[in-house]
This record gives C-alpha cells, sequence and structure tokens, in this order.
C-alpha cells in the first residue's frame, strides 16, 4: 500500500493564480481530511468529507473547496491563491471517527 | 470550544536522558487523544490513539498515559533517531475534526 499520496510536493504560485492540490489514499478509508500546518500555529482543519460526495468545512475553510467523488480522491482547490494561504498543506485519511488518521507527506505552497 | 497546550516547547536531552513531554487538554467528551511524531520536512506519523483515563500504549522507548486533563509521553533512555517534533491532537464528539497542540521539538544529544 501506498497509503496516502499527494502531489506536488512544492508549488510556487503568484497571487491570483489558481491550482489544485491532489490527494489520494489507497487504504479504502471512509474518511479524508485537508490540514494547513503553519509556525506557531500547529496544524489546522481546512475541509474534510466522511464519504465520497459527502464534504463539510473545517476551522479554517475560506479561500479553499474540495470535492469527493470517488473514495479513493479529495482534491483541494484554491480558486484564488493569496499570500496568506503560504503553508504546508497536509491530507488525511482514516477509517470513521475517533481513529487514527494518516497523514501525506505534504505539499509547500508559496504564493508570491 | 476544545483545547490542546503541549510543554515544553522544546526539550533537549542527553543520549540516555528519561524525560516526559505533556499534553494538556479540555474537551467536551473525549473521543480520542492521538500522538505523532513529526520529522522536518515530513508528514506526522501516527504513534499512539487514547480513548479513556488510566489508559496507557507503549512502542519501543515511549510510553503514553491519559488521565482525564492531560496525557504524557514518557520517553525511556531515548537515542538521538528519536529527535522529532511530537505532536499531540484531540477529538470530540461528533466531529471529524482533530484539534492539534503546536508540538514539543525534541533533540537528543549523543
Amino acid at each position: 500500500n501506498a497509503g496516502v499520496t499527494q502531489t506536488p510536493k512544492f508549488q510556487v504560485l503568484k497571487t491570483g493564480q489558481s491550482m489544485t492540490l491532489q490527494c489520494a489514499q489507497d487504504m479504502n478509508h471512509e474518511y479524508m481530511s485537508w490540514y494547513r500546518q503553519d509556525p506557531g500555529m500547529g496544524l489546522r482543519l481546512i475541509h474534510y468529507s466522511v464519504g465520497a460526495g459527502i464534504t463539510d468545512q473545517g476551522e479554517v475553510p475560506n479561500g479553499y473547496n474540495v470535492s469527493r467523488s470517488t473514495t479513493e480522491d479529495f482534491p483541494l482547490r484554491l480558486l484564488s491563491a493569496a499570500p496568506s494561504q503560504t503553508s504546508v498543506y497536509f491530507c488525511a485519511s482514516n477509517l470513521g471517527q475517533g481513529t487514527s488518521p494518516f497523514f501525506g507527506p505534504g505539499t509547500r505552497l508559496t504564493v508570491t | 470550544e476544545d483545547q490542546v497546550t503541549q510543554s515544553p516547547e522544546a526539550l533537549r536531552l542527553q543520549e540516555g536522558e528519561s524525560s516526559s513531554l505533556n499534553c494538556s487538554y479540555t474537551v467536551s467528551g473525549l473521543r480520542g487523544l492521538f500522538w505523532y511524531r513529526q520529522d522536518p520536512g515530513k508528514g506526522p506519523e501516527f504513534l499512539f490513539t487514547l480513548y479513556s483515563a488510566g489508559e496507557e500504549k507503549e512502542k519501543e522507548r515511549l510510553k503514553a498515559t491519559l488521565t482525564k486533563k492531560e496525557s504524557f509521553l514518557h520517553i525511556t533512555a531515548p537515542k538521538p533517531e528519536d529527535s522529532a517534533t511530537y505532536l499531540c491532537a484531540v477529538q470530540g464528539p461528533g466531529a471529524q475534526k482533530l484539534v492539534f497542540g503546536q508540538g514539543t521539538r525534541l533533540t537528543i544529544n549523543p
């Protein structure tokens, strides 16, 4: 099993550009989540999904969109990038509520 | 509001010098408390899940314990390869969200 995979590993965007961060898991987990990690802020939940076709907002959802058309994939879209979205983004998946999320290797995003 | 506070922020030990990391939490109905290890430039790596006060889990030189207000990660006779940032997170009822602490950066000197 590859676990949770994320692409790209690094990305530089200009303000106003859009892009999609990809996340895939091969563990047949129902739950998937996106977090961002900033110095001094810890990991914060952006959006999550409890199954295909079901998504919900986390703690810091503004500026991000998600969709979940399959169990395996959970892409995160930045519609119009802003410097405040410079961060490291982690995708995670878990079997269900109360179970431990497994994290991907992260995408380091810089918005200039 | 669910909160997690980890202490100390950073800890430097000599190889073989045992110590403990603290995770204090406030949550209305704990569904799970999670410990992760994170190496620089990598994603968090799962270590333990604890569900109820009094529970303990062990893995190699690490032992996690849980009370109603805090969790400890005890490190016994650490080695340089134990150097990493250790993250604690809690999950409350009816929520997918994990609330993370800011982590403890542990350095083990040979």
